[in-house]
C-alpha cells in the first residue's frame, strides 16, 4: 500500500538554526500539506500546496516557514530560524485529485529545538 | 473562524462496551468529515470518513453519523477492545479548500 514517507524521524537543532523537513507524498497525489502537533495537543494545519504553489496557509505559517517541491517526488518544509516553540511533531500529508478525498499522513518528524 | 469542538477529552470504557465521541463544527461549508486514530508517537490514521451528502456510514464495529443541520458528527465504536485504546481526532474540511481542521482529541482507554 502506498504511503507518505518523511525524513528524518527526529531532528534536534539549536535555536536560530535552519531546518529542512522532507516528505515524499504518494506518487499520484496532487495536494500536499504540512501539519504540526505540539506534544499533547491537536493537529494544526500549516500549509497546503497545489500545482506548484501555496494554496492556503495558516497564521502559524509566517515568514520563517517556506515550502518547496524541488522535484517530482519531494516536498519540503523549511524553517529559517528555529525557535523553542517550533518544537513539535511535523506531519506531511497528501491527497488525490478530488477535493473531498482522504488525506494520508506520513509518520512525522519530531523536531526538538534546544 | 473555523473551529471543531470535540467531547469528551477522555473516555474510559470496559471492554465490550460502546464508546461515543462527539464533534461540532462551525463552518457550514464543510463537506467532509474524517476520523483519525492516533496511537502514541505515531501518525494519525484514517479509520472512517463521511461526506456531507450522507447521514450515516458504518464499517464493522465503527460508525459515524452526521447531522448537517446541527453541525454535529459522532463516532461510535461498538464492542470495544483494548487495542481500540488511542487518541481519536475528528476533523472537518471546508469545501473550497482542502485543509483539515482538527478537534482537540479524545483519549479512549478500553479497560480489559
Amino acid at each position: 500500500e502506498p504511503e507518505v514517507t518523511q525524513t528524518p524521524s527526529h531532528q534536534v537543532t539549536q535555536m536560530g538554526q535552519e531546518v529542512i523537513l522532507r516528505c515524499v507524498p504518494i506518487s499520484n497525489h496532487l495536494y500536499f500539506y504540512w501539519y504540526r502537533q505540539i506534544l499533547g495537543q491537536k493537529v494544526e494545519f500549516l500549509v497546503s500546496f497545489y500545482n506548484n504553489e501555496i494554496s492556503e496557509k495558516s497564521e502559524i505559517f509566517d515568514d520563517q516557514f517556506s515550502v518547496e517541491r524541488p522535484d517530482g517526488s519531494n516536498f519540503t518544509l523549511k524553517i529559517r530560524s528555529t525557535k523553542l516553540e517550533d518544537s513539535a511533531m511535523y506531519f506531511c500529508a497528501s491527497s488525490g485529485l478530488w477535493t473531498a478525498t482522504e488525506a494520508f499522513f506520513g509518520q512525522g518528524t519530531r523536531l526538538t529545538v534546544v | 473562524g473555523e473551529n471543531v469542538e470535540q467531547h469528551p477529552s477522555t473516555l474510559s470504557v470496559q471492554e465490550g462496551d460502546s464508546a461515543v465521541i462527539k464533534c461540532t463544527y462551525s463552518d457550514s461549508a464543510s463537506n467532509y468529515f474524517p476520523w483519525y486514530k492516533q496511537e502514541l508517537g505515531k501518525r494519525p490514521q484514517l479509520i472512517i470518513d463521511i461526506r456531507s451528502n450522507v447521514g450515516e456510514k458504518k464499517d464493522q464495529r465503527i460508525a459515524v453519523t452526521l447531522n448537517k443541520t446541527a453541525k454535529h458528527f459522532s463516532l461510535h465504536i461498538t464492542e470495544t477492545q483494548p487495542e481500540d485504546s488511542a487518541v481519536y481526532f475528528c476533523a472537518a474540511r471546508h469545501g473550497a479548500t482542502n485543509k483539515l481542521i482538527f478537534g482537540t482529541g479524545t483519549l479512549l482507554a478500553v479497560q480489559p
